[in-house]
This record gives C-alpha cells, structure tokens and sequence, in this order.
C-alpha cells in the first residue's frame, strides 16, 4: 500500500474522446504529483499541487491537458481530444518526508 | 533543462553478486536523488534516497554520491533473482527527472 489509489486502473478510448483521470491519496497530502510513462522510459513530470494550487507545469502538459485538485484532497487530470500519442501509464504520487515520493498503481491509457 | 543518464543494460548478474548501476545528472544544482524499482507492468517503488556526497546503506543497498562527479550510484548486494527489475534514478524533487531506467536481471 502506498498511500494512493487511482482510477481506472485501465482505460480504452477512441481518437478524439475525452478521458479524466482520478488520484485519491489515503489521507491528504500537502503535494500531489502527475506523471506520465511510456513504454521504455522513465517516468515524465508533468504537474504538481501544493494543497489545491498548482504549482508547476511541465511544458508536456499541452493545452489538450488540465488538472484539478478541489480543497486539496483528490486530483483529477483530464486529457481532452485524445491523440494515440497520448497512450501512456499516468502515474500519481504524493510526498511524504524528506521530498519523497511515493507512485500509486498508474492508470493505463490507450487511445485507439 | 535537466538531464539523467543511466546505463541503458541489460545488465545480466548471476544469483548472489553485486549489481552495480549509475547515473549521472547534468544540473549541478541538484539536491535530492533517488533510486526507484519497477517491476514490469506495475508503478515505481522507492528504495532509496540520498541527499549528501557519500554512501547511505539500506540493508542489501548502498546509494553513492558524488556532487563534483554529478554522479549516482545503487550497488545490490547478494543479489536475487527478485531484485530482477528496472531501476530508475530520478533527481530533485519539483519536476522530479528520472533517467530512461536499466534493466537488471538476477539470474539463479
């Protein structure tokens, strides 16, 4: 147990379709952090929250990409148009001490 | 723009040898390092964190420092064949960069 749940686990779409994601840490963490991983690669930044303000985003998160974290607790991230580029795992973490950081199991994306 | 370079491997160590892998970062202004393992089709779990020039050990792992050589390293000991798995070295802690991951196999 890492101290974060995600939802789906999976997800199938089709070109063009809108897709939200859910990350809901076990109790609320001060960051919350979004990821994106290919096959092959390391995990890419692409937003964190402080609380509920977003702090800083990665020039990967294309207008396309817009994330939410309402009263500081769960986060969605909302991917609109999808493109099969977007096909990826979306990884959520939360920060315990020290500047940590700990993944929840991925939602799995693929756009067809 | 911060890079992370790792081995790309495979790197293939017979059951009970040192694994050894490294990592080198390009922003020398980094502070926080880790190292992640990733077992295939799951999420990232951390196994080690270092933040000072020098070695921190963590039961059969020891993480390296070198500021000056903008250099990390992991070293498994008395390896097994559950430590197969891809290691990421990830460097800072705000828009956290993680190298492309090497690929270890224990073998029995």
């Amino acid at each position: 147990d890492t101290g974060v749940s995600q939802d789906p686990r999976h997800k199938i779409t089709k070109r063009g379709q809108n897709v939200t994601f859910r990350c809901d840490p076990i109790s609320e963490h001060n960051r919350l952090y979004w990821y994106r991983q290919t096959l092959g690669q390391g995990p890419e930044f692409l937003t964190y929250f402080q609380n509920e303000a977003q702090l800083e985003k990665s020039r990967l998160l294309s207008d396309r990409f817009s994330a939410e974290r309402p009263k500081g607790s769960f986060s969605t991230l909302e991917i609109q148009r999808t493109e099969q580029g977007d096909s990826a795992m979306y990884l959520c973490a939360w920060e315990a001490l020290q500047e940590t950081q700990y993944f929840g199991p991925g939602t799995r994306l693929l756009v067809l | 723009q911060k890079e992370v370079e790792q081995n790309s491997g495979p790197l293939s160590v017979p059951e009970g040898a040192i694994a050894s892998l490294n990592c080198t970062y390009s922003d020398r202004g980094s502070q926080s390092f880790f190292w992640y393992r990733q077992y295939s089709g799951k999420s990232p779990e951390l196994i080690m964190s270092i933040y000072s020039n020098g070695d921190k050990e963590d039961g059969r792992f020891t993480a390296q420092l070198n500021k000056a050589s903008q250099y990390v390293s992991l070293l498994i000991r008395d390896s097994q064949p559950s430590d197969s798995a891809t290691y990421l070295c990830a460097v800072d802690r705000n828009d956290m960069r993680f190298g492309a991951g090497t690929r270890l196999t224990v073998k029995p």
